[in-house]
């Protein structure tokens, strides 16, 4: 069985582009959770989607972050305008049961705002 | 306060020692503990779920203390390869049950 995947692996934007990151869950997973690990801190939630619903996006910031989880293919993190402070490593986790206790995460797609 | 915190370490033991890390929660609304492992650039990893009436998977004991908020794991007989970032993380309750709070890390180097 396939893992949580994430693509891209590792990701340079220039200031104000826009990133786009993928995350394909486990097989049969239908719950994505996304966080972001900045430099020597730990992981802070953004965003819990469950098929074509943001169910928590407590943690997203306001401006410029955007998630969706569409029916067909995996869900997405987009963020706009990129400022070197987005650079970080971004996992994104699943899982079986809604509110997923055990959540599995993917390796993680590394943004470097230059 | 951190909602979750962990002393950062980091904590360099020799092979076949015996290694405690503890962590604090801030919520006491929190209903699910768990110790995940990170190695370096890569993602965490569960090692184990917390229980107050506490659980050991082999060399690891995890305890739970409700009334102290308090988390511990105990590693017996440290392994070269046990070297990772251990991370505490607490369950967020109520609307945010499916968000895991993580604490900032431990870090463990185990010597030969």
């Amino acid at each position: 069985n396939a893992g949580v995947m994430q693509n891209p692996r590792h990701l340079v934007r220039r200031r104000g582009q826009e990133a786009r990151l993928r995350c394909s869950p486990m097989k049969g997973h239908s719950h994505v959770y996304w966080y972001r690990q900045l430099p020597e801190e730990g992981l802070k939630f953004m965003v819990y989607l469950q098929k074509e619903n943001i169910i928590d996006e407590s943690g997203m910031p306001k401006e410029r972050f955007s998630a969706e989880f569409p029916k067909e293919g995996p869900s997405i993190l987009r963020i706009q305008q990129v400022v070197r402070g987005d650079s970080a490593a971004y996992f994104c986790a699943s899982s079986l049961q809604p509110h997923g206790e055990t959540q599995y995460f993917g390796p993680g797609t590394r943004l470097l705002v230059l | 306060r951190k909602e979750v915190e962990q002393d950062p370490g980091p904590f360099n033991v020799p092979e076949g020692a015996t290694v405690a890390f503890n962590c604090t929660y801030s919520n006491s609304a929190s209903q699910s503990f768990f110790w995940y492992r990170q190695d370096c650039r890569k993602e965490p990893k569960l090692l184990m779920s917390v229980y107050s009436s506490g659980n050991e998977d082999g060399r690891f004991t995890a305890q739970l203390n409700r009334a102290s908020q308090y988390i511990s794991l105990l590693i017996r007989d440290s392994k070269l390869s046990d070297s990772a970032t251990y991370l505490c993380v607490a369950r967020g309750d109520g609307g945010s049950q499916g968000n895991l709070i993580f604490g900032k890390g431990t870090k463990l180097s185990v010597k030969p």
